[in-house]
């Protein structure tokens, strides 16, 4: 089984919806992050959670929500999807012992219409 | 701010030579590089690290090297194929713990 797993894989939502994207790890790591990867833009952080109780917004936070549930599952939420947040989502754990060598899930594709 | 540059041209190379990436950065000075691999539609998987205190690594075809003077990671992969091909990012880290990637480059490996 994979290590890290993101449901759901693709979604199609319409402007003002509130929809989540859940990711699981069994990697056991603390350390859980949700990007965003736009064509020529590469990947951006949305939020990072160093242990359940520390969260921490990233580069471009706006419009977005998190959870971290436990250790393994940490969500991520748009309360109402625009069009702009069209993009390819990425969870992703690391590894503090190996300089955050980062760990990717297979991505979520969101369309919003 | 911090800024990372990596070619957005792809990097079209014959099967068997070898294929040079750069990344530069400005305006910091990271400790660490790391070089992700990204195939269409996946998510990026680790490649290799480099300390600022190492010039060069290497595993297996792949090379790299961190010339933190010139501000400038270079990516190598010998005797390239055709399994090659993908997207090639960089990520410095920021000193906060937490890693920048850049736009990546894209390998194009023909036979």
């Amino acid at each position: 089984d994979a290590d890290v797993t993101q449901t759901p894989r693709n979604r199609i939502t319409k402007t003002g919806k509130r929809i989540m994207l859940e990711c699981s790890q069994t990697k056991g790591h603390d350390r859980m992050y949700w990007y965003r990867q736009d064509p020529g833009l590469g990947l951006r952080l949305i939020y990072y959670s160093f242990d359940v109780k520390d969260i921490n917004k990233g580069e471009i936070s706006d419009g977005y929500s998190v959870s971290r549930q436990a250790q393994a599952k940490f969500s991520l939420s748009l309360e109402s999807a625009i069009p702009n947040q069209t993009a390819l989502y990425f969870c992703a754990t690391s590894d503090p012992s190996y300089q955050e060598t980062q760990y990717f899930g297979p991505g979520t594709r969101l369309l919003v219409l | 701010s911090q800024k990372i540059e990596q070619n957005s041209e792809a990097l079209n190379i014959q099967e068997g030579k070898t294929a040079t990436l750069t990344c530069n950065y400005t305006n910091y000075s990271p400790a660490y590089l790391q070089w992700y691999r990204q195939d269409p539609g996946r998510g990026p998987v680790f490649l290799l690290l480099i300390r600022e205190n190492e010039k060069e690594k290497r595993k297996e075809r792949l090379k790299v090297t961190f010339d933190t003077t010139l501000k400038q990671s270079l990516f190598h992969i010998t005797a390239s194929q055709p399994a090659d091909s993908a997207t090639y990012l960089c990520a410095p880290n920021t000193g906060f713990q937490k890693l920048v990637f850049g736009t990546g480059t894209r390998l194009l490996v023909s036979p």
